[in-house]
C-alpha cells in the first residue's frame, strides 16, 4: 500500500501548481482521499478532501475557491489543482487515504511522503 | 470555524500513563481521530471512532471521547511513544486538526 506525491516545487505569489498522487497496492476506488498540509515547524492542518466517487468534496475555508481536488479512479489518483497561492501556502503536502468510501467516518490510515510547496517572490 | 484545543506539552515517566486532552464545543457528538506523528515521518493513526484502534496498533493506545473533551491514553507508555500527537473531527464536511501535543517520554 502506497502514496506518492508530486508536483511540489517553488511558486511565485499568485501563480498556480497542481499536486498528484497515484496510488497503489489497494483498490483505489473503494476510498475517500485527503491534502493534509504543514508548514514548517507547525501542526496539521486539513486541506481537501474527495469521497470515492467525487461526489461529497470538502475545502477547508483557507483554501475554498483558491484549490481544486479532483481524482481519477482509472489512474489510481488524486490531484491538487492550486491557484492564486498565497506565501501562506508554504507547506509540506500529503495525501491521506480514508478508511472508507466517504470522509468522516474512519481516519485517515495511510499517508505519502509528501510534497514540498514554497510560495515566494 | 471549530477548533480543537489540546495542551503544548505533556510530559510523562517509562510505565506511566499519559493522557491528552482534545477540547472543543460538543466534541462527543463528534467522533475524534487521534494520529501520532514523529519528527520526520508522516502521521500514523492511533485511534479513529473515538475509541477504535487500527490493525497494528497496540493496545496501550486507548480513546473516550465525552461532552467537551476527548482523551488519548497511552499506558505503559515506552521510549518510542515519544512523538506529536493530533486529534481530529470532521464539523460540516469540513476536516479540523487539533493544536498539537509533543509528548516527552
Amino acid at each position: 500500500v502506497q502514496l506518492v506525491e508530486s508536483g511540489g516545487g517553488l511558486v511565485q505569489p499568485g501563480r498556480s501548481l497542481r499536486l498528484s498522487c497515484t496510488a497503489s497496492g489497494f483498490t483505489f476506488d473503494d476510498y475517500a482521499m485527503h491534502w493534509v498540509r504543514q508548514a514548517p515547524g507547525k501542526g496539521l492542518e486539513w486541506v481537501s478532501g474527495i469521497s470515492w466517487n467525487s461526489g461529497s468534496i470538502g475545502y477547508a475555508d483557507s483554501v475554498k475557491g483558491r484549490f481544486t481536488i479532483s481524482r481519477d479512479n482509472a489512474k489510481n489518483s488524486v490531484y491538487l489543482q492550486m491557484n492564486s497561492l498565497r506565501v501562506e501556502d508554504t507547506a509540506f503536502y500529503q495525501c491521506a487515504k480514508e478508511n472508507g468510501k466517504s470522509f468522516g467516518y474512519y481516519g485517515m490510515d495511510v499517508w505519502g511522503h509528501g510534497t514540498t510547496v514554497t510560495v515566494s517572490s | 470555524s471549530y477548533e480543537l484545543t489540546q495542551p503544548p506539552s505533556v510530559s510523562v515517566s517509562p510505565g506511566q500513563t499519559a493522557s491528552i486532552t482534545c477540547s472543543g464545543d460538543k466534541l462527543g457528538d463528534k467522533y475524534v481521530c487521534w494520529y501520532q506523528q514523529k519528527p520526520g515521518q508522516s502521521p500514523l493513526l492511533v485511534i479513529y471512532q473515538d475509541s477504535k484502534r487500527p490493525s497494528g496498533i497496540p493496545g496501550r493506545f486507548s480513546g473516550s471521547n465525552s461532552a467537551n473533551t476527548a482523551t488519548l491514553t497511552i499506558s505503559r507508555t515506552q521510549a518510542m511513544d515519544e512523538a506529536d500527537y493530533y486529534c481530529q473531527v470532521w464539523d460540516s464536511g469540513t476536516g479540523v486538526f487539533g493544536t498539537g501535543t509533543r509528548v516527552t517520554v
